[in-house]
């Protein structure tokens, strides 16, 4: 079992749309989460961080964290075309690093 | 403003070459850390610095050296032993280890 998982789509939404990508991990003892953004030849940049249950807001993004499901989401609302992109989830498992997904695949279609 | 600077943005490598990479950051961040990034298989770590003249490898350090002589500072050499060294390179660093990372540029390598 891979330690964060993540569908790699591509997930099409439609512009205007809200789009849902979801994470799971398989360590109980994890203790952050992150959400990256990741445009075609481009490295990775942090949208969102989230360190405890439930939700935390910025802008029109959204991260969602269940520590009992071990699943965290990122929820995207009036989705636009600049937000297709690869969306990295990265967990830190107590070990002094990040462990990331290998990312779901978005595409906003106008 | 402060940042990683990655360079080159692009190098290419000869057989049998070793190649270094740079990795600068004024952030003033202790730990950094190298990635190399190949398409459909997401970010696999290479090296990790906690702290000044002190690194662990990580998942695939096979055939890559890295140095910490400055906190700002952690070069990653791409050897002779690295039989597959066609990759996208990441460098990041972190307040802390276990903080969210802030990535440099990248560097794509490329063996001809």
């Amino acid at each position: 079992q891979k330690e964060v998982e993540q569908n790699s789509g591509p997930l099409s939404v439609p512009e205007g749309a809200i789009a849902s990508l979801n994470c799971t991990y398989s360590d109980r003892g994890s203790q952050s989460f992150f959400w990256y953004r990741q445009y075609s030849g481009k490295s990775p940049e942090l949208i969102m961080s989230i360190y405890s249950n439930g939700d935390k807001e910025d802008g029109r993004f959204t991260a969602q964290l269940n520590k009992a499901s071990q699943y965290v989401s990122l929820l995207i609302r009036d989705s636009q075309p600049s937000d297709s992109a690869t969306y990295l989830c990265a967990v830190n498992t107590g070990f002094q690093k990040l462990v990331f997904g290998t990312g779901t695949r978005l595409l906003v279609s106008p | 403003d402060g940042g990683i600077t990655q360079s080159p943005k692009y190098l290419f490598r000869k057989e049998g070459q070793n190649v270094t990479l740079s990795c600068e950051q004024n952030l003033n961040h202790d730990a950094m850390y190298w990635y190399r990034q190949d398409p459909g298989q997401g970010l696999r770590l290479i090296y990790y610095s906690q702290i000044v003249n002190d690194f662990q490898k990580g998942d695939i350090a096979e055939g890559y050296s890295v140095s910490r002589e400055k906190k700002e500072s952690f070069p990653l050499t791409v050897t002779s032993a690295q039989k597959n060294p066609t990759a996208f390179y990441l460098c990041a660093s972190s307040k802390r280890s276990g903080d969210g990372y802030t990535f440099g540029s990248g560097t794509r390598l490329t063996v001809v």
